[in-house]
């Protein structure tokens, strides 16, 4: 079966660190992607990755560990626009490309 | 080209009806993909071309639910005879050939089954 699972929500403070965790279950493997969401609006792309590790990006961070089945997406001094949803997907054989149902991070002041 | 569009942006029908939907992917993207989404939930997987071939279509997608991209090019989600449990976001996205490459997704038509 396939089965991605990340929390549903999450609170974190104006300047503050926080962590999104993601584990999965696919039939297939070829690649993790992180797309943020804001409400009624489309998903736009942040992160992929295919390899063991950790990918940075400005404030964005993603890591991958593949025989865990486990990837987190971390934002450094967040900001009040950085409240949205946080899709993570991963693209399991051939090119369906399979969705979590997201995490809605709530940035307060 | 300013990315992938969508139209309409909003559709409202009644039980029954036949909608159809447009998309037009980013020119130089051979990928297309259609996800449904509701409230609450991410994007749910419909059917995938590579240019005008139609390589992979979801076992949750019923009969009533048929996709075409005659000349790889904009593509077309039609639901025939729609019911209720349809209303929801239907995104459209597309990406290049290379692997790992990004989706770009459109700002959807929210379909509305009254």
């Amino acid at each position: 079966g396939q089965n991605i699972d990340q929390p549903t929500e999450m609170t974190a403070t104006e300047g503050a660190i926080v962590q999104i965790n993601c584990t999965y279950q696919t039939s297939g493997f070829n690649g993790l992607f992180w797309y943020q969401q804001h409400a009624g609006e489309a998903p736009t792309f942040l992160s992929y990755n295919v390899l063991d590790g950790l990918e940075e990006k400005g404030r964005f961070s993603s890591f991958l560990s593949r025989s865990k089945g486990y990837s987190y997406l971390l934002l450094k001094e967040l900001q009040m626009k950085d409240s949205a949803s946080y899709l993570c997907a991963v693209r399991a054989g051939g090119f369906k490309t399979i969705f979590g149902a997201g995490t809605r991070l709530f940035v307060k002041a | 080209d300013t990315g992938v569009s969508q139209n309409p942006r909003h559709k409202i029908t009644k039980r029954g009806q036949n909608v159809t939907f447009r998309c037009d992917p980013i020119s130089e993207h051979n990928r297309l993909y259609w996800y449904r989404q509701t409230l609450g939930q991410g994007p749910e997987f419909l059917t995938y071309f590579q240019n005008e071939a139609q390589l992979e279509k979801s076992r949750l997608l019923s009969d009533r639910f048929s996709a075409e991209r005659p000349k790889g090019s904009f593509s077309t989600l039609e639901i025939q005879r729609t019911e209720q449990g349809d209303s929801a976001m239907y995104l459209c996205a597309s990406s290049a050939l290379q692997g790992g490459t990004e989706a770009f997704f459109g700002q959807g038509t929210r379909l509305t089954v009254v």
